[in-house]
């Protein structure tokens, strides 16, 4: 089935470590996305690709990074630099300009915790 | 800048009635789509429907609607015979429509917690 995964749907971090999110997706999207969610808030963007081997800061990346070296995988690391990872991590993708681009897809989500 | 503002932080219908969720935005964008999302217990994100600013007819999708008023700034979702499987977090989102490093950037609302009473 054609979709996006993440992994792992639960990760925890300790003080001061750095841990990478996946994000997978065999939807032969171009673009893809990471965004944040805390409780009681809506989601906000983290990073952004619209093609491999580019990408660009949304509106909070400050504490993590992002690399796309394949088309499919869009791998999120949440750096020690990060001060209040704790929340809901969620990838998603979209076609791209041409056709319906704008629409997102989504994957299930990674709960982050530090412990 | 998009700026996207859901003034409802809770809302509750009875199954089988009819529930307006209200949104507004604020683009700079001369074309931009606009969409609402569920987000049940199970956190997955589903696009439940979609309007693309150019064109004037509110989009429907079954049981969904909008009401579109461009000149307003506002998208409201009419959720008609509600169903206890409707109930979710709800959010309104907007995506710039023009070429350039914005195209896709979603940019969210705070949602509204929908429940449905049997």
């Amino acid at each position: 089935d054609g979709g996006i995964t993440q992994s792992p749907k639960y990760l925890f971090r300790k003080e001061g470590q750095n841990v990478t999110l996946s994000c997978e997706q065999n939807l032969n999207h171009d673009a893809m996305y990471w965004y944040r969610q805390d409780p009681g808030q809506g989601l906000r963007l983290i990073y952004y690709s619209q093609i491999v081997n580019d990408f660009q800061k949304g509106d909070i990346a400050e504490g993590y990074s992002v690399s796309r070296e394949k088309k499919e995988s869009f791998p999120l690391t949440v750096t020690s630099a990060q001060k209040n990872p704790t929340a809901f991590y969620l990838c998603a993708s979209s076609p791209g300009q041409g056709g319906f681009g704008a629409e997102a897809f989504f994957g299930q989500g990674t709960r982050l915790t530090v412990v | 800048a998009q700026t996207v503002t859901q003034s409802q932080p809770e809302m509750s219908v009875q199954e089988a009635e009819t529930v307006t969720l209200s949104c507004t935005y604020d683009t700079s964008e001369s074309d931009y789509y606009l969409f609402w999302y569920k987000q049940p217990p199970s956190r997955q994100m589903i696009l439940v429907i979609r309007q693309e600013a150019y064109k004037q007819q509110n989009a429907t999708e079954n049981r969904f609607s909008v009401n579109f008023q461009k000149a307003a700034k506002s998208f409201s979702l009419k959720i008609s015979d509600s169903q206890l499987g409707d109930a979710a977090m709800y959010f309104c989102a907007s995506s710039p429509n023009a070429g350039g490093t914005s195209y896709g950037k979603l940019t969210f609302g705070q949602g509204t917690i929908l429940t449905v009473h049997p």
